[in-house]
Order: C-alpha cells, then sequence, then structure tokens
C-alpha cells in the first residue's frame, strides 16, 4: 500500500525562524510531490510543487527532494504567525495523488 | 479564470437517504480527485477521475459509493442510504493532465447525516 509519512507536530517555531517539515514516501516509483496548506476549517492550498531531485525556490519557501531517500522536505524562511497552519505532503504514485496526514506549524510572536 | 467549484457547500441529510456533492472543475482541467477528511485526520484518496473515465477507485467504499465524470458537467460524487459514519468533509481537486501537474482544491462540501 502506497503511504505518505509526516511527523503530526505540533512543530512550534518562533517569528522569524526556519521551519523545517518532513515527509517521507514508500512508493519508490512516484514522479511528482507538491506541498500544501491547510488552515483549520478550510480547504487545502498548493504552495510548491517539485518533480526532480534537489531545491526549488519560491519566496519564502524552498522544497527539496531527494529520491533514492524517498524523502521530501519543505523549509519555511522568516516564519509568520500567518504561517501557522497545518502542511500536506502529497504524492503521486501510480494512478493516486496520496496524501499524509499533515504536520500542525504553530509560529508565535 | 473560476477555481474548483463544489456544491452544496453544506449539506445535511437524514440515514437512509442518499447524498449527491457535485464538482466542477477549474476551466481546462480534465482530471479530478476525490477525497474525504474526517475531523483532526488527514486527506483520504476516494476516487481519481478523468473525463468519461475512473482511473483509479482503489480508495471508495465497495458498497453505497459511486463517482462519475461525464462528457458535460460537473463530477458526481454519490452516496446512497447515507449513515452517520459518513459524515465529513468531502473535497475535490482538478489537475489539468493528471498527476504530472498541480492539482488545485474547491472549498469542500460539509456533510451531515442526522
Amino acid at each position: 500500500q502506497k503511504e505518505v509519512e509526516q511527523n503530526s507536530g505540533p512543530l512550534s517555531v518562533p517569528e522569524g525562524a526556519i521551519a523545517s517539515l518532513n515527509c517521507t514516501y514508500s512508493d519508490r516509483v512516484s514522479q511528482s510531490f507538491f506541498w500544501y496548506r491547510q488552515y483549520s476549517g478550510k480547504s487545502p492550498e498548493l504552495i510548491m510543487s517539485i518533480y526532480s531531485n534537489g531545491d526549488k525556490e519560491d519566496g519564502r519557501f524552498t522544497a527539496q527532494l531527494n529520491k533514492a531517500s524517498q524523502y521530501v522536505s519543505l523549509l519555511i524562511r522568516d516564519s509568520q504567525p500567518s504561517d501557522s497552519a497545518t502542511y500536506l505532503c502529497a504524492v503521486g504514485a501510480g494512478t493516486a495523488l496520496i496524501f499524509g496526514k499533515g504536520t500542525t506549524l504553530s509560529v508565535s510572536s | 479564470n473560476a477555481g474548483v467549484m463544489q456544491n452544496p457547500r453544506h449539506l445535511v441529510r437524514r440515514r437512509g437517504q442518499e447524498a449527491r456533492l457535485r464538482c466542477s472543475p477549474m476551466k481546462g482541467h480534465s482530471h479530478v480527485y476525490w477525497y474525504r477528511q474526517l475531523p483532526e485526520e488527514g486527506l483520504k484518496f476516494m476516487v481519481y477521475l478523468q473525463k468519461e473515465n475512473i482511473i483509479d477507485e482503489s480508495g471508495m467504499p465497495k458498497e453505497r459509493f459511486s463517482a462519475e465524470f461525464p462528457k458535460e458537467g460537473p463530477s458526481i460524487l454519490r452516496i446512497q442510504q447515507v449513515v452517520r459514519g459518513d459524515s465529513a468533509a468531502y473535497f475535490c481537486a482538478s489537475s489539468p493532465q493528471g498527476l504530472k501537474t498541480e492539482a488545485f482544491f474547491g472549498q469542500g462540501t460539509r456533510l451531515t447525516v442526522v
């Protein structure tokens, strides 16, 4: 069974710090990887997509992919209280887009 | 360019009734995914459809649940003879070219079974 694993948290960081979120996946042939943010009671919002090994930066966000280790991460620089949310890792595995259970991030001011 | 539209936003059904949830993908998107989310839990994959085809329904319960995405009109998730355990948020997402491209979510339908 294809699985995506994330630490549930909560991950607590002070305002201005770097938040590091991690994700591992089981299906070696996965080709597409995504990070979503979900505020309580709202729908998931796409933050980043990454398809090849290495880093991809977009503003304060950097996604990192290591297919050999089956590992995806998201770094959030200069964390803000508005970044407090649940972050979902999603992996395109075979014929399904599978989500982890999410990591709750809390940024304190 | 309108986003993914789901309706209704809230749906209340009595046990034994049918629930029909609709999802209109973004313009130009022909791939739709359906997910169920229970409170404080993650998104559980249910089904992946392309226009007129079910690509992967491995996450769908074997009974009472069905999904379609006709050539014209929205994708429909249908739950027959609802039970209290079906109460959840149901989200759909759409993408232009399946798993190789980014998927965007609708606002969800909150189903309550009383």
